[in-house]
């Protein structure tokens, strides 16, 4: 079956300007979440949705970032007023409750000018 | 953020060598999992353990959870080609966050 997509694949950005990065998890997972990785780093967690219940934001670098999930599926991340330190790829993951097992979509790589 | 700590950083070997790599915490964890990203994609699960002390392959790879629920090691048998990239350790602690190590970079000269 469609595994987890991104989109898009590439953005840049100037400075200043607002970013919406989408993710598409895989159908029937009910669990979705948002990891940035520097370059040649490792992932590190942003926010984590689970079903109906109240999103896991603890790891959500400033106030400029936010996600929300629309109808338990679809997941978009907004960046704005972005920062060259923004500079990153955005992976998206999904799993199927109570898996820990997550699988992950190809990210879109962010480049702030 | 938390991470784990995995080593070695970065691996040079000739293709037919084995490969060993491991992840070690001061937390303790209650499953493992194995990922490996080829460039310009996302990470691939290779192997999941839940249990302390459990042994599991994925074909010519082993991984196992330490006893102490504190590290997890992956091994490679006869390295081939398509091996190259980047391997991370992960772990699940309570809720279903992944904590990830900082990756083990794998080239290998033909």
């Amino acid at each position: 079956g469609a595994g987890v997509s991104q989109s898009p694949s590439n953005k840049v950005t100037e400075k200043g300007k607002d970013v919406e990065l989408r993710c598409d998890p895989i159908s029937g997972h009910t669990a979705l979440y948002w990891y940035r990785q520097s370059l040649g780093q490792g992932l590190e967690f942003l926010i984590y949705f689970q079903g109906n219940s109240a999103p896991d934001k603890s790891g959500l670098p400033s106030d400029r970032f936010s996600a929300e999930r629309t109808g338990g599926s679809v997941s978009t991340l907004t960046i704005q007023r972005t920062q060259q330190e923004d500079s990153a790829v955005y992976l998206c993951a999904s799993s199927p409750y109570p898996s820990y097992e997550q699988y992950f979509g190809p990210g879109t790589r962010l480049t702030v000018t | 953020g938390q991470q784990l700590n995995q080593s070695p950083q970065s691996m040079f070997i000739q293709e037919g060598e084995d490969v060993s790599m491991n992840c070690t915490s001061s937390s303790i964890f209650n499953t493992w999992l194995w990922y490996k990203q080829d460039p310009g994609e996302g990470p691939v699960l290779l192997i999941a353990l839940y249990k302390a002390g459990e042994l599991t392959s994925n074909g010519r790879l082993t991984a196992q959870f330490g006893i102490t629920r504190k590290d997890s090691f992956l091994n490679i048998s006869a390295s081939i080609p398509s091996d190259v990239g980047i391997y991370f350790c992960a772990g699940v602690q309570g809720a279903q966050k992944l904590v990830f190590g900082q990756g083990t970079r794998l080239t290998i000269n033909p």
